[in-house]
């Protein structure tokens, strides 16, 4: 079965400083992964994702994510934070349809809520 | 381009009754899902419709069933509400049903449904 973890339901940075969110993710198969943001009282948000080619995904907003295959990691960071980003962060992974996958069939991580302190 | 509209946005109903939650989505879209999210399980998949057809389904009791018509809008119902069916629940549109590398999923603001 696959899944995802998060680490770190709350995770607190100052303003300017580097965030850093950790995302793990367990599959028999070749993963699609995402980061999404929620707004309080939205619906989420893509800020990225990686399906294949370069390992290292840029994505909306400063923010980016390094798919490594031998750590089954894809921890998303931001050089420096803004007040704007706080919000609430989820991974997902999908599948190549192949594997029984679906771009509608998201499993998400339990998310981490980022504070940004002034 | 007009994003994915679910309405309404907010329902308060009574333990026992059922419920009708409506999405919208992005014209062009064919592929329509349902999550459900609440503090305690996080987000949870329900269904994935495609062309009118239910094409994956999550692990939820009989009691959350779904549709979706020929204009691609989709309705999600849940019979016989209990206090734990309280949640936020959200939609998500994608493209024509292809693979993912060529599409993503597009969330609405959701429909926060109370049970009391």
């Amino acid at each position: 079965a696959q899944s995802v973890t998060q680490l770190g339901s709350h995770v607190s940075v100052s303003e300017g400083a580097l965030v850093l969110l950790r995302c793990n993710y367990s599959s028999s198969v070749p993963p699609y992964l995402f980061w999404y943001v929620q707004y309080p009282n939205q619906g989420l948000q893509l800020l990225l994702k990686y399906t294949t080619g370069a390992t290292l995904v840029k994505g909306i907003n400063g923010f980016e994510a390094e798919f490594k295959k031998s750590e089954t990691s894809f921890h998303l960071t931001k050089p420096s934070a803004h007040m704007s980003d706080a919000a609430e962060y989820f991974c997902a992974v999908s599948f190549d349809p192949v594997y029984g996958g679906s771009q509608g069939n998201l499993i998400f991580g339990k998310g981490t809520k980022l504070s940004v302190k002034p | 381009k007009a994003g994915v509209t679910q309405t309404p946005r907010y329902l308060i109903k009574t333990r026992g009754q059922q419920v009708t939650l409506s999405c919208s989505p992005i014209s062009g879209h064919r592929s329509v899902s349902w999550y459900q999210q609440t503090p305690g399980q996080g987000l949870q998949f329900l269904f994935e419709y495609f062309s009118e057809t239910q094409r994956n389904k999550g692990n939820f009791p009989g009691r959350f069933s779904g549709r979706q018509f020929s204009n691609s809008r989709s309705e999600m119902n849940v019979s016989t509400l209990e206090l734990g069916d309280s949640a936020l629940y959200l939609c998500a549109s994608g493209l024509a049903g292809g693979r993912v590398t060529n599409t993503e999923a597009f969330f609405g603001q959701g429909t926060r449904l109370t049970v009391v």
